[in-house]
């Protein structure tokens, strides 16, 4: 069954707005990370937050964790063209070691127009 | 230090055909993944090598699909024969070593297979 799904599934801005996106789960989890998808390309590792951690920032993205409420936020603030691309939330159970794996929502495609 | 390439990039096979994808890890991952993403669905896992071994392969679809990765270096994963619903992007994924905390996936750019 689908662990994440990214709300909304799309969003158009204007450069230089701010972006959110959302996540649900429905397991615990140890870790929750966002990755980010350029057209055609693979997927890049944007951030990730342990399920101790309520907030987290890596230069224009800040992150979110309510374990209460099994949701996350991905915020990237003052957006750009180049920020264009598909985003998704991954949930992993374990923290390492042979049986772990991530499981991927839908994600949430991001248009930023120039 | 290279990522993880997958090859072919794209694929385009007739129904019932075989195909055979390719996925060469970061040298030294342990851990490597197959994903697939179905147009307009969520990024889906298939499996999971350790090395050679084949940890998880829960996600495997049907028996059509084989998966392997000799020596635990690269991984093929292998559809023979291909239907049209095994249409989508097949994405590979490495990752460091196991028990070491958190981790993160490396993915390679994936590989685009339509099924005609």
């Amino acid at each position: 069954s689908q662990q994440g799904e990214e709300d909304p599934q799309a969003l158009s801005i204007q450069e230089g707005e701010n972006a959110t996106m959302n996540c649900s789960y429905k397991t615990s989890i140890n870790n929750l990370q966002w990755y980010r998808q350029n057209s055609g390309r693979g997927l890049v590792h944007l951030i990730l937050i342990r399920s101790n951690e309520r907030e987290k920032h890596s230069g224009r993205l800040r992150v979110t964790l309510d374990t209460s409420k099994k949701s996350s936020s991905l915020l990237i603030t003052a957006s750009r063209a180049a920020d264009t691309a598909s985003y998704f939330c991954a949930t992993a159970r374990g923290s390492g070691g042979s049986n772990y794996k991530l499981t991927f929502g839908k994600g949430t495609l991001l248009t930023v127009n120039p | 230090e290279a990522g993880v390439t997958q090859f072919p990039s794209h694929s385009v096979i007739e129904k019932g055909q075989t195909v055979t994808l390719r996925c060469d890890p970061i040298s030294g991952h342990d851990n490597l993944y197959w994903y697939r993403r179905v147009m307009g669905k969520e990024i889906k896992f298939l499996l999971h090598f350790v090395k050679e071994s084949k940890q998880d392969e829960s996600g495997m679809p049907n028996n059509r699909f084989l998966a392997e990765r000799t020596g635990g270096t690269y991984s093929t994963l292998k559809v023979q024969p291909a239907e049209l619903e095994d249409s989508g992007v097949y994405f590979c994924a490495s990752s460091h070593q196991p028990g070491q905390g958190p981790e993160k996936l490396f993915f390679g750019s994936g590989t685009q297979l339509s099924v005609l």
